[in-house]
């Protein structure tokens, strides 16, 4: 069966510190990725899908970027945390019409 | 752009009642997908069921039924037989096909709070 793994589970960073969120899934090949952020109290935003390693697309324009290094892992970086980058940040795969989604990293930037 | 919309902010039903949570949509795409997401207090997204736009039947997994109103592009959650561990957040979303993978737009969610 599938299973995603995301870590760390929680982070809290100062503004302005680098950021590194990774993503796995197993027991699947050739996965759509997904990031996703969820402000507090609020629905999901998706941030960046990949389809393919090496290919990333950026759904809004943000301090925040992704890589595909591999099939089945998916990374959310960023140079310089801000204030606002704090949230709820979850990874997803998709093969056909449902996605499932990772347990989440909760992110804290002070 | 697609829109969804879920106008229950909070929700309460009795432990073995049925209970609806609205879902409301907008789209201009004649193709996409209808989910339904269970989030408990831990964070993590559970998947419920989903519905095709050209799907005939109102999808069903279990005590969860999709009831999908095209024509009023409505895709309400019905949950049956309401138990404790039902309480949780709910979402509604809308995928939108791009080549092979499937954008998911989120509603804001309903509390739903199952009470004894």
């Amino acid at each position: 069966s599938q299973t995603i793994h995301q870590w760390p589970a929680t982070l809290v960073q100062p503004v302005g510190s680098p950021l590194s969120l990774e993503c796995t899934v197993e027991g699947t090949s050739n996965p759509n990725l997904y990031w996703y952020r969820q402000a507090a109290g609020r629905g999901l935003q998706l941030l960046f899908y990949s389809v393919g390693i090496g290919q990333i697309s950026s759904e809004v324009p943000q301090n925040l970027s992704a890589s595909r290094p591999q099939d089945r892992q998916f990374i959310l970086s960023s140079k310089k945390l801000l204030l606002s980058d704090s949230g709820f940040y979850l990874c997803a795969w998709s093969q056909g019409n449902e996605q499932f989604f990772g347990p989440g990293t909760r992110l804290t930037v002070l | 752009a697609q829109k969804i919309t879920q106008t229950q902010p909070g929700m309460f039903v009795q432990e073995k009642e049925a209970v609806t949570l609205d879902c409301t949509y907008d789209t201009s795409d004649p193709s996409y997908g209808l989910f339904w997401y269970k989030q408990p207090s831990s964070g993590e997204m559970i998947f419920l069921i989903y519905q095709g736009s050209y799907d005939q039947q109102n999808a069903t997994e279990g005590r969860y039924s999709l009831n999908f109103q095209k024509a009023r592009k409505s895709a309400n959650l019905v949950i049956s037989a309401s138990q404790l561990g039902d309480s949780a957040m709910y979402f509604c979303a809308m995928g939108e096909h791009t080549g092979t993978a499937s954008k998911l737009t989120f509603g804001t969610g309903t509390r739903l709070q199952v009470t004894l």
